[in-house]
């Protein structure tokens, strides 16, 4: 069966530091990948989408980066972090197609 | 342009009763619908999904959805609330207009099942 991991669960780093959160996935290929951030409990927003190694796309301008160094791992980092990047961090993946996606349980920063 | 609401940020509920979350959507072409639950502190996990076929999807957990498509609503349902269903639940549609499998999802609603 198809799992997510993600790590860390919690990360709480100064303003200016670097990030980099990690996220893979096991049991399928090829998969769609995304980091969504949730603030405030509520609304997801999406960050970035992978359909493949090293096709990143995007979906809000932003201090964050994200890169696909294997088919099915997923990092998203920042050379320095902002306050207003603290939030709920969750990863996701989908098989191409018309289907539901798959959360990993989320990280959540706190830039102190 | 593509959109989901979820009208009703906050429904409360005694245990043991029906249970309605409410969500419209607008979209261009055929819909593709979705319905996540989110506990606090954890990801969102899938409940069900309408892609074709019967209007009435059932789903995990005794969750159902009824897909209407003259109002364009996709309200989960449940017969018979319990304390352990009270989360953050998020109605999804996917963009169609996009050449990859982007999700928009609503704002949420957040369920109390009162004891």
């Amino acid at each position: 069966s198809q799992t997510i991991h993600q790590w860390p669960a919690t990360l709480v780093q100064p303003v200016g530091s670097p990030l980099s959160l990690e996220c893979t996935v096991e049991g399928t290929s090829n998969p769609n990948l995304y980091w969504y951030r949730q603030a405030a409990g509520r609304g997801l927003q999406l960050l970035f989408y992978s359909v493949g190694i090293g096709q990143i796309s995007s979906e809000v301008p932003q201090n964050l980066s994200a890169s696909r160094p294997q088919d099915r791992q997923f990092i998203l980092s920042s050379k320095k972090l902002l306050l207003s990047d603290s939030g709920f961090y969750l990863c996701a993946w989908s098989v191409q197609g018309y289907t539901e996606a798959f959360f990993g349980q989320g990280t959540r920063l706190t830039v102190v | 342009a593509q959109s989901v609401a979820q009208p009703e940020d906050q429904v409360n509920v005694a245990e043991g009763n029906p249970l309605t979350v409410k969500c419209t959507y607008s979209v261009s072409g055929n819909p593709y619908l979705f319905w996540y639950v989110q506990y606090p502190n954890r990801g969102l996990q899938f409940l069900l999904k309408y892609i074709t076929g019967d209007n009435l999807v059932k789903g995990s957990y005794g969750f159902e959805a009824e897909f209407n498509k003259s109002q364009t609503s996709f309200h989960l349902k449940k017969p018979s609330a319990l304390v352990s269903d009270s989360a953050l639940y998020f109605c999804a549609v996917r963009d169609q207009k996009t050449s990859y499998d982007k999700v928009i999802f609503g704002p949420g609603t957040s369920l109390s099942v009162i004891p």
